[in-house]
């Protein structure tokens, strides 16, 4: 069993409606999650950190975490094709190892 | 600042040649991370350093690979020799860690083909 897993997709929805990414872990000492997006042939680039259970809101993108389920979510609102990319996953433990999901791929259609 | 430097952007070797990938993390910056993404396995943790130690290798597939830090702006991964299974992207990332929360930053990657 991987230690990040995510559904690799392909998620598709209409543009205008909310995108949900979803993504457990195994380690019950990671500390800090976060979210990454990763365009075909570009970088990892970082949309939000989460590490306190509950919501955090940033513009469109809200992080969901759970640690006694050891979940976290991403929902995207009001999703344009432009958010068509991959979503990494990424868990960060006490030892500053920081651990990936395969990713789910996102499509937005317009 | 520039943010994460990776060079070169594209390595076409052959089987059996050794290969070196640099990275410049970003100036200020406590750790560094090489990572190996492919389509089959993801992006694959290979090593990271904090304070130019290196912490965790156990993701370093077999002795062909080595990576060092020999000081808080360079870093190296090598692989000799290299075999067609090493073709991958190899991205470097770098982070200022402190107290839980590490954000971390990725270079553009650099795409390795062994034939």
């Amino acid at each position: 069993q991987k230690e990040v897993e995510q559904n690799s997709g392909p998620l598709s929805v209409p543009e205008g409606a909310i995108a949900s990414l979803n993504c457990t872990y195994s380690d019950r000492g990671s500390q800090s999650f976060f979210w990454y997006r990763q365009y075909s042939g570009k970088s990892p680039e970082l949309i939000m950190f989460i590490y306190s259970n509950g919501d955090k809101e940033d513009g469109r993108f809200t992080a969901q975490l759970n640690k006694a389920s050891q979940y976290v979510s991403l929902l995207i609102r009001d999703s344009q094709p432009s958010d068509s990319a991959t979503y990494l996953c990424a868990v960060h433990n006490a030892g500053n190892m920081l651990t990936f999901g395969g990713g789910t791929r996102l499509m937005v259609k317009p | 600042d520039a943010g994460v430097i990776q060079s070169p952007r594209h390595e076409v070797t052959e089987m059996g040649q050794e290969v070196t990938l640099r990275c410049k993390p970003i100036s200020g910056h406590n750790s560094l991370f090489w990572y190996r993404q492919t389509m089959m396995r993801g992006l694959e943790l290979l090593i990271y350093f904090n304070n130019n130690v290196p912490i965790d290798d156990s993701g370093m597939p077999e002795d062909r690979f080595s990576a060092k830090m020999p000081n808080a702006s360079f870093s190296t991964l090598k692989i000799q020799p290299s075999e067609p299974r090493d073709s991958a992207v190899y991205f470097c990332a770098s982070s200022f860690y402190t107290a839980g929360v590490t954000e971390a930053f990725f270079g553009q990657g650099t795409r390795l083909t062994v034939v």
